[in-house]
């Protein structure tokens, strides 16, 4: 498995507040993404990098911003977090090649 | 658009045999993904196909039909430890993300 390393594991934050949650790999792989997991609706994808400072927009993108600098980082910014951005995020990265994408442990992301 | 569709729960008995469903109807097709994933923990990758046929690893085997948009992930021997979620995730170009159904709880019960 991909060396993945979100951080932090669990945040509680108040609405209006930024917040960044990171994404660590140790693999050298080049694709990255960001999906979040809430009850009844599954994986959605926000956003997704297929190479350093190269990224685009998923299917819940609104409210959030990405920026990867070098290929092992990954960061997810909420510029200013609203209640309904409350979720369990996950980071993903693949290799090149149909492959599978690895997941790292999720971030558990609470507004209040 | 993307519609990928499975049932919400299935529930099965200890050293039983379950089939998982999912459907799709997506733009496009290059691949599709079974994951694994237990409460409270991240997915884990079970299995890829993208040719029509079954693919058999150990207990868990997944069938493809691209003509009929439909996959399936069998389950044998279940044990208490399968239950989880079991996640069908669809790659509609070379390079696209994988676009997730919302997953089949199954609950695995003596």
């Amino acid at each position: 498995d991909a060396g993945i390393t979100q951080s932090p594991r669990h945040k509680v934050t108040e609405t209006g507040t930024p917040v960044t949650l990171r994404c660590h790999q140790t693999e050298n792989h080049r694709y990255m993404y960001w999906y979040r997991q809430d009850p009844g609706h599954g994986l959605r994808l926000i956003h997704y990098s297929y190479g350093v400072k190269d990224t685009d927009k998923g299917e819940v993108s609104d409210g959030y911003s990405v920026s990867r600098s070098k290929t092992e980082d990954f960061l997810l910014t909420l510029e200013s977090a609203t209640s309904s951005q409350t979720s369990v995020y996950f980071c993903a990265t693949r290799r090149d090649g149909n492959t599978e994408a690895f997941f790292g442990q999720g971030t558990r992301l609470t507004v209040v | 658009g993307q519609n990928i569709d499975q049932p919400t729960e299935m529930t099965a008995t200890e050293g039983a045999i379950v089939q998982i469903n999912c459907t799709y109807q997506t733009s496009g097709f290059n691949g599709l993904f079974w994951y694994q994933q237990h409460a409270g923990e991240a997915p884990t990758f079970l299995s890829y196909n993208v040719l029509d046929g079954l693919e058999e690893k150990g207990r868990f085997s997944s069938f493809l039909s691209r003509s009929k948009g439909y996959s399936y992930l069998l389950l044998k021997e279940l044990q208490m430890k399968d239950s989880a979620s079991y996640l069908c995730a669809v790659r509609e170009g070379g390079n696209t993300p994988l676009v997730f159904g919302k997953g089949t709880r199954l609950s695995v019960i003596a």
